[in-house]
C-alpha cells in the first residue's frame, strides 16, 4: 500500500520563476495538507484541501496557492520565488472524520531557490 | 496565539533513557503529536495524547499535562537508529485543521 508519493523530489529555480509541487495522497484518504519546514524548523502549516476546496489557510502569501483534484491528489503553486521561499515542502495527507490522528506525511520536496 | 518550545538537541547513549521535553501556549487545544523524523525523511507518527498521564507503547512513552501546558516523549534502551529530529506538535481541534509544530529537538544517540 503506498503512502503519501511527493514530486519531484528535488528541484533548484531561479528567483521570481514559479514552481509546481505535487502530492498523492495515501490509498483511503480524501484530504491534503500542505506544510513547509525550513532548515532546522519545524513544519509550518500552509493550507489543508478537501473536496477540492481549500478550508484552512495558515499565514503565507497569495504567492502560495493550491488546488485538489477529483482524485484527492493536489498541487502546491509558488509564484514569484523568493530565496527565502527555499524549503522542504511536506504533504500530508488523512481520512476526514479522523481528528488528524491519522495524518501521514510524505518525503517531501526540497525546493532549493539561487 | 501558538508557541511550541523543545530543545534544539541533545545527545544520549546508546541503552540509555532520554526524556525531550515540550511546553506549549496555544490559543486552543486538544492533544499533542510527536513525530520522529530522519534527515531527509518524512516524519513518522509516534504518538497523540488527549488526555492528561503517561502512554507507553514498546520503548517511547509520552506524557501530557494539560494544566502545565507540558509533554515529554521518553525513549528507552536507546538504539543508534533512534537518531534523529523529534517534532512536537499541538492540535487546535474546534474547527482548525492545522497543527502547530515546535522546531524540533536533533537527538543524537552515541555508542
Amino acid at each position: 500500500d503506498a503512502g503519501v508519493t511527493q514530486s519531484p523530489t528535488h528541484l533548484i529555480k531561479t528567483r521570481g520563476q514559479q514552481v509546481t509541487l505535487r502530492c498523492s495522497p495515501k490509498s483511503g484518504h480524501d484530504t491534503v495538507s500542505w506544510y513547509q519546514q525550513a532548515l532546522g524548523q519545524g513544519p509550518q502549516f500552509i493550507f489543508q484541501y478537501y473536496e477540492e476546496e481549500e478550508r484552512q489557510r495558515g499565514n503565507f502569501p497569495d504567492r502560495f496557492s493550491g488546488h485538489q483534484f477529483p482524485n484527492y491528489s493536489s498541487e502546491l503553486n509558488v509564484n514569484a520565488l523568493l530565496l527565502g521561499d527555499s524549503a522542504l515542502y511536506l504533504c500530508a495527507s488523512s481520512f476526514e472524520g479522523t481528528d488528524n490522528y491519522g495524518y501521514t506525511f510524505g518525503s517531501g520536496t526540497r525546493l532549493t531557490v539561487v | 496565539g501558538q508557541n511550541i518550545d523543545q530543545p534544539t538537541e541533545m545527545t544520549a547513549t546508546e541503552g540509555a533513557i532520554v526524556q525531550i521535553n515540550c511546553t506549549y501556549q496555544t490559543s486552543g487545544f486538544n492533544g499533542l503529536f510527536w513525530y520522529q523524523q530522519h534527515a531527509g525523511e518524512a516524519p513518522t507518527f509516534l504518538s497523540y495524547n488527549v488526555l492528561d498521564g503517561l502512554e507507553e507503547k514498546g520503548r517511547f512513552s509520552s506524557f501530557l499535562s494539560r494544566s502545565k501546558g507540558y509533554s515529554y516523549l521518553l525513549l528507552k534502551e536507546l538504539q543508534m537508529k533512534d537518531s534523529a529530529s523529534y517534532l512536537c506538535a499541538a492540535y487546535s481541534g474546534a474547527g482548525s485543521y492545522q497543527l502547530t509544530f515546535g522546531k524540533g529537538t536533533k537527538l543524537s544517540v552515541i555508542p
